[in-house]
């Protein structure tokens, strides 16, 4: 079965930066985007950008540019995500989930499998 | 960016009542090529990932109860809930995934009566 399993709940202080893991596993790895998305406390989720790991292609949500960065590791069908700059407003549960290819006009594009979350709490 | 509205915020529907939810988008998503509407409607529960119900807006993903329907087209969505369970309790978002940046809307947090 599909699973997504991410790294556990992080504390950062103000201007470190974090890097958060997604092990997947019961797929082919290469076939589908992984897609990062976050949620602050009591707030509705925020797509942050994708990966494709067969080519590396990344597309980052404009807020996160040059502050983000999505890779993978192919060997290990594992994703991750640096965010760096922290600030209190980074404080969230960043999520992990596996999206369709969208590379054909009746191709699935939406996010269907997720990993369980992980915490990040900025405080100083 | 394409914000999408959610209404109402909140909720509160007695059990076996007929539970609706709107979506809006400031832009259309649907894409003239193959017809489909890039929106997607998911459920959160507390301390869990979204689960996804419905993908081009109206395809039910495999395991959602049929008491679940997804409709409309363009700019204007809605979720309903024919017969409402004690489990469907939950915050409902919709999401479009037609441009980037993908957004989500702001949440309907669904109660019983």
């Amino acid at each position: 079965q599909v699973q997504l399993v991410q790294s556990g709940a992080e504390v950062k202080k103000p201007g470190a930066s974090v890097k958060v893991s997604c092990k997947t596993s019961g797929y082919i790895f290469t076939s589908y985007p992984i897609t990062w998305v976050r949620q602050a406390p009591g707030q509705g989720p925020e797509w942050m950008g994708w990966i494709r790991p067969y080519t590396g292609n990344t597309n980052y949500a404009q807020k996160f540019q040059g502050r983000v960065t999505m890779t993978t590791d192919t060997s290990t069908d594992t994703a991750y995500m640096e965010l760096r700059s922290l600030t209190s407003d980074d404080t969230a549960v960043y999520f992990c989930a596996r999206s369709g290819s969208g590379s054909c006009l009746g191709c699935r594009v939406e996010a269907d499998y997720w990993g369980q979350g992980t915490r990040v709490t900025v405080s100083s | 960016d394409n914000v999408l509205t959610q209404s109402p915020d909140s909720l509160a529907v007695s059990l076996g009542e007929r539970a609706t939810i709107n979506c809006k988008s400031s832009q259309s998503v649907l894409y003239s090529a193959n017809n489909k509407n890039y929106l997607a409607w998911y459920q959160q529960k507390p301390g869990q990932p979204p689960k996804l119900l419905f993908y081009w807006a109206s395809t039910r993903e495999s395991g959602v109860p049929d008491r679940f329907s997804g409709s409309g087209s363009g700019t204007d969505f809605t979720l309903t809930i024919s017969s409402l369970q004690a489990d469907d309790v939950g915050v409902y978002y919709c999401h479009q995934y037609d441009s980037f940046p993908y957004t989500f809307g702001q949440g309907t947090k669904l109660e019983i009566k």
